[in-house]
């Protein structure tokens, strides 16, 4: 079975430039997680999805951040315009969506962004 | 509110000695407490999680954790470590609903000597 797939796996851009972030969740999972995670810390969550709806967007700046998940399969998460402190790395996740409280969480490998 | 601290930054342990990275939660409601392990440069992966069952649950690599809800607690245990558990260990706490939030721990580094 595939896991999640994020792409790209690195980033290095200019601020005030625009990024975008792209998962592909494992088949079948409704539920799609994103999260930032700095360095030494845990991952923070920015966003959920259960299918195509964001049931849970309190924690994304929404001035510069927005997501998608069109088809309520792959999601994309843009930045614009980034600045030096989104350097961190972008963690997407999905779980098969029984009962999200309780659900396992399958994690992609993450994508490093660096803002210079 | 629910929150998750994992009391020790970092945690060194001699190979086939215990382990014991701790975790303590608060929350309003009843909660669903997991650890994840992330091994560098590979995801987040479950060891185990706690979703109201038996309060001493098995996970994989030999790892469990007991539920104590009388000290808030979901400690991680594993009798014998292996240099292969040499990883960051995040405590999780989830509660979905009206008021939905998932918090993980600031994590605790485990290495493991010779």
């Amino acid at each position: 079975e595939a896991g999640v797939v994020q792409s790209p796996r690195y980033k290095i851009i200019e601020k005030k430039q625009p990024v975008a972030f792209w998962c592909n969740p494992i088949s079948g999972h409704n539920t799609l997680y994103w999260y930032l995670q700095n360095l030494g810390q845990g991952p923070e969550l920015l966003i959920r999805y259960e299918n195509e709806e964001a049931v849970d967007d309190s924690q994304l700046p929404k001035d510069r951040f927005s997501a998608e998940r069109l088809k309520g399969v792959d999601s994309t998460l843009k930045i614009q315009p980034a600045e030096l402190g989104d350097s961190a790395v972008y963690l997407c996740a999905s779980s098969p969506g029984q009962d999200s409280s309780t659900d396992t969480q399958y994690f992609g490998p993450g994508t490093r962004l660096t803002v210079l | 509110a629910q929150s998750v601290t994992q009391l020790d930054s970092h945690v060194s342990v001699s190979e086939g000695t215990p382990v014991l990275l701790r975790c303590n939660y608060s929350s309003s409601y009843s909660p669903s407490l997991f650890w994840y392990v992330q091994h560098p440069n590979k995801g987040l992966q479950l060891l185990l999680k706690y979703t109201s069952a038996a309060t001493l649950v098995k996970g994989i690599n030999g790892f469990e954790a007991e539920f104590k809800k009388s000290e808030t607690s979901f400690h991680l245990t594993k009798p014998s470590a292996h240099m292969s558990d040499a990883a960051e260990y995040f405590c999780v706490v989830s509660r979905w609903g009206s008021a939905s939030k998932i918090i993980f721990g600031s994590g605790t580094r485990l290495s493991i000597r010779p």
